[in-house]
């Protein structure tokens, strides 16, 4: 079975509230982790990275939390804006970085409302 | 500052025929991977080329073959073609092997067997 899997489909917030999307992983191995969004269309753009030997890592209104005690990784999207509708996917491998294949889940939907 | 270019971006072909996608990685990148996403699903590692060799590949089967240029542009190759080969086809492209940075996805090519 898949490594890395999300545990919403779809995920619906209201414009400006804060969005906070969940990703399982059961690979213990795994020491690198990214999210990606990926807009109708287009190829999955890099929004943020750890590694395991990190629990939280912040970006331009992005934030990522690790727990490897549960074996589960968030990303967080502070005021959520219109631009921030696509399908989020998280993914993993064992390797540190982009060099080796990544393990994708199935990714999380997020809508906006107005 | 040119990101991961892909041709064609939608590509028709017949069942038993044979398909080659092409890639350009971004800007000062060496390493490429190829990735197959399946219509709502995460896309799945094809294979990674390196200093012009395959370096790591996923479960696919040989009917999937690639090549990387000295100038690290890349093409990936499927013969037999299949109903199933149907998908969004990702290029992704890095620096190095050893050092941790992020992949650089194209917007991929659309492969419609019929």
């Amino acid at each position: 079975g898949e490594s890395v899997g999300l545990h919403l489909p779809t995920l619906s917030v209201q414009e400006g509230d804060n969005s906070i999307i969940n990703c399982a992983y059961s690979n213990s191995a795994s020491d690198y982790f990214i999210w990606y969004k990926q807009e109708s269309g287009k190829g999955p753009q890099f929004i943020i990275d750890i590694r395991s030997n990190m629990d939280k890592r912040q970006g331009q209104r992005v934030t990522v939390l690790l727990n490897k005690t549960v074996k589960h990784l968030s990303l967080q999207i502070a005021a959520t804006q219109p631009g921030d509708s696509a399908v989020y996917f998280c993914a993993e491998n064992m390797s540190g970085g982009g060099a080796d294949g990544l393990t994708f889940g199935k990714g999380t939907h997020l809508i906006i409302q107005p | 500052d040119a990101g991961v270019t892909q041709s064609p971006t939608h590509l028709i072909k017949t069942r038993g025929q044979q398909v080659t996608l092409r890639c350009s990685p971004k800007s000062g990148h060496d390493t490429v991977s190829w990735y197959q996403q399946a219509l709502g699903q995460g896309p799945q590692f094809i294979f990674q080329y390196y200093e012009e060799e395959e370096r790591q590949r996923g479960n696919f089967p040989d009917r999937f073959s690639g090549h990387q240029f000295p100038n690290y542009s890349s093409e990936l190759n499927v013969n037999a073609l299949l109903l199933g080969d149907s998908a969004l086809y990702l290029c992704a492209s890095t620096w190095g092997v050893d050092y941790n940075s992020p992949l650089h996805f194209g917007n991929g090519t659309r492969l419609t067997v019929t």
